[in-house]
């Protein structure tokens, strides 16, 4: 069964709005920590963003923000005033106690294209 | 700080040789992945190390792979016998502890022809 789990393909947005992407997760433990990532059209994986599961309170970095439901095991990213370099697959994942913190479970990843 | 480094960016074997992928992870960081990353199958955990220590391998086909840390600034990966379906691209990434975030180099891309 997939662990984390990205519904949504693709996306296309215009320049200079907000989008979504929606990731849920599954894991038994209480103490697990969510992050997305990035991958640019070269190939490289970039660390974005992260949510400790115990913090009530939604990450934010630059125009990257989070929506954290923990009941509904959920982690939106919401990034604002979207710009045309935001164009890339954004992949969530999950590092949980339950494995020992020895993986990063990723998601098939969204594919967000940002148009003029 | 350079990053995650890892050699060579590209590298094609023929079928029934074998490959050496390294990886530099980040100075200090004390886990280090090995990740495999194709279009069908998506971003697959290989193999982890703590402090250097083989961890959890549960992702390595058990055969051909193999994967050391002979000391904190470099490991390996290295497969026997490539075959066609051992072609993506390898990624090595690095976390300074269990609970932070990981960060990943820009991987070698493994063609078996």
């Amino acid at each position: 069964a997939q662990k984390v789990t990205q519904t949504q393909t693709s996306i296309s947005v215009m320049e200079k709005t907000t989008v979504t992407m929606d990731c849920v997760y599954e894991t038994q433990d209480s103490s697990y920590f969510l992050f997305w990532y990035k991958q640019t059209a070269s190939g490289e994986i970039v660390f974005l963003i992260r949510q400790d599961s115990y913090k009530k309170e939604n990450a934010t970095v630059g125009h990257y923000s989070l929506n954290f439901q923990k009941p509904k095991s959920s982690i939106g990213l919401i990034i604002t005033a979207t710009q045309i370099e935001d164009s890339a697959v954004y992949f969530c994942a999950m590092r949980e106690h339950d494995s020992g913190y020895n993986k990063l479970t990723f998601g098939k990843g969204t594919v967000l294209l940002v148009s003029p | 700080n350079a990053g995650v480094i890892q050699t060579p960016r590209h590298k094609v074997t023929g079928k029934g040789q074998e490959a050496t992928l390294w990886c530099e992870p980040i100075s200090g960081h004390s886990a280090v992945f090995w990740y495999r990353q194709t279009i069908v199958q998506g971003l697959e955990f290989l193999t982890y190390f703590r402090n250097q220590a083989p961890i959890d391998d549960s992702g390595m086909p058990k055969e051909r792979f193999s994967a050391q840390m002979p000391n904190q600034s470099h490991s390996t990966l290295k497969i026997q016998s490539t075959q066609p379906q051992d072609s993506a691209v390898y990624l090595c990434a690095s976390s300074l502890a269990e609970n932070t975030e990981v960060f990943f180099g820009k991987g070698t891309r493994l063609t078996v022809v």
